[in-house]
């Protein structure tokens, strides 16, 4: 059956530093991926789009690649800051005609000061 | 831009009473979806709407929850009646319109509904 893995633990990192955030998938084929964030008490807010012919797409602080040989998608996000503290959540699409987006249970970010 | 709005924010309820939850999708936007989120959890899937058909609704526990969106606007999803494990926050997204896997949407959620059945 289709799954989405992220990182189970909380990432710890000190600010200024490089977060990396991993999404791994198994059993799909999926033609784009989506990352989110989301804070507490509030709903996911999209981040970033990656299509399957795309290696890497950059917004700001944010980078984003997506092997689909490893069936991977790693999100980064370069000089932390406390703020980027959230939770992030990877989500890929499925059904006949990709319309249902399946989200990873995501990932915990604490930046410290 | 108003974004997706949702009320009430909190509910509290017995097992076995009736809930239900309101959205407001950001104007235009043609595909309405409602999603469970469990503690822990990404967001599920419970129903998607493109205007004001069902486009899927699979994951859906239709022998006690409910959703309508009549006028292709506003929607509407109720629970009847609830269970403990329907504890839950309940998002509400939408989007301009989905083209399939070709033109992906992102999507727009509301702040959530935090449901608890005691």
């Amino acid at each position: 059956s289709q799954k989405i893995e992220q990182n189970s633990e909380a990432l710890n990192i000190q600010e200024g530093k490089t977060a990396t955030l991993t999404c791994n998938y198994t059993n799909y084929s999926p033609a784009y991926l989506q990352w989110y964030r989301q804070d507490p008490g509030r709903g996911p807010v999209f981040l970033l789009l990656i299509r399957e012919n795309e290696k890497e797409k950059r917004k700001e602080r944010l980078k984003v690649t997506f092997d689909t040989t490893l069936k991977q998608s790693l999100f980064h996000i370069t000089a932390s800051q406390p703020a980027d503290s959230a939770t992030y959540l990877c989500a890929l699409p499925l059904g006949v005609y990709g319309n249902k987006l399946v989200f990873g249970a995501g990932t915990i970010l604490r930046v410290k000061s | 831009e108003a974004g997706v709005a949702q009320s009430p924010r909190y509910k509290i309820i017995e097992k076995r009473q009736s809930v239900a939850f309101w959205c407001n999708p950001i104007s235009g936007h043609a595909t309405l979806y409602w999603y469970q989120q469990i503690l822990g959890q990404g967001p599920k899937l419970l129903i998607q709407f493109q205007n004001n058909g069902v486009v899927d609704d699979s994951q859906l526990p239709k022998d006690r929850f409910s959703a309508e969106r009549l006028k292709g606007v506003d929607s509407t999803l109720k629970i009847q009646p609830a269970k403990l494990e329907d504890s839950a926050v309940y998002l509400c997204a939408s989007s301009p319109a989905w083209f399939g896997r070709v033109t992906p949407n992102e999507q727009y959620f509301g702040p959530g509904t935090r449901l608890t059945v005691t």
